[in-house]
């Protein structure tokens, strides 16, 4: 049971290039959301899915986009990179059910625009 | 919309010592959930304790328990005995009960060293 899975892990990014930072959970979770952690600013949420076929913007989502196809993976894609989308990139997903489970999060992805 | 304020940006306590870490958040509703995550320079992010607003029994796990005061809108972290390994930076988090489904809202984090 690996939980969530990011990739890469680091990646540095010219200014108008694309890319795309993915995640994977083996937990069959039915929510799953990107943040992004920037230094002193706490996390968040640029993204969310509650199931595959479903997103929805969070707070921060300019700049962005993402695809639910399956509901495993939640890819987030840049495609016009700038300085200010220099961050940390979080994946994390949890069940939905009676109550609310806590938040599993992947290791995170450094990305750096130059 | 909720907020989440952490008003201590960086603490530096002695090892064994207690230290309390302060939240206060707010919102307009009555039911919702409330985490406290901790994140070493491993970067990792890991659950460390949470509370459900309608228990008024404070939230305990090992060296960790919290002081909830509903009517305050306040959500302390106090870590006891604390370690050299409780060095990380620690986020308070808040998350209404009707399904959550937008995520969690986080403070902006309390950088806590442990100095031996």
């Amino acid at each position: 049971n690996a939980g969530v899975t990011q990739t890469p892990k680091f990646r540095i990014l010219k200014i108008g290039q694309s890319m795309t930072l993915q995640c994977t959970q083996d937990m069959n979770h039915n929510y799953m959301y990107w943040y992004r952690q920037d230094p002193g600013m706490g996390l968040k949420l640029i993204y969310y899915s509650v199931g595959a076929g479903i997103t929805d913007k969070g707070e921060v989502p300019n700049g962005y986009n993402v695809s639910r196809s399956t509901t495993e993976d939640f890819p987030l894609r840049l495609e016009l990179a700038a300085p200010s989308q220099t961050s940390v990139y979080f994946c994390a997903s949890r069940l939905w059910g009676s109550g609310i489970s806590p938040l599993h999060f992947g290791n995170g992805t450094r990305l750096t625009v130059t | 919309a909720q907020t989440v304020t952490q008003s201590q940006p960086e603490m530096s306590v002695q090892e064994a010592e207690t230290v309390t870490l302060s939240c206060t958040y707010d919102t307009s509703e009555s039911n919702y959930y409330l985490f406290w995550y901790k994140q070493p320079p491993s970067r990792q992010m890991i659950l460390v304790i949470r509370q459900e607003a309608y228990k008024q029994q404070n939230a305990t796990e090992n060296r960790f328990s919290v002081n909830f005061q509903k009517a305050a809108k306040s959500f302390s972290l106090k870590i006891s005995d604390s370690q050299l390994g409780d060095t990380a930076m620690y986020f308070c988090a808040f998350v209404n009960s009707g399904g959550g489904a937008d995520g969690l809202t986080f403070g902006k984090g309390t950088h806590l060293i442990i100095q031996p």
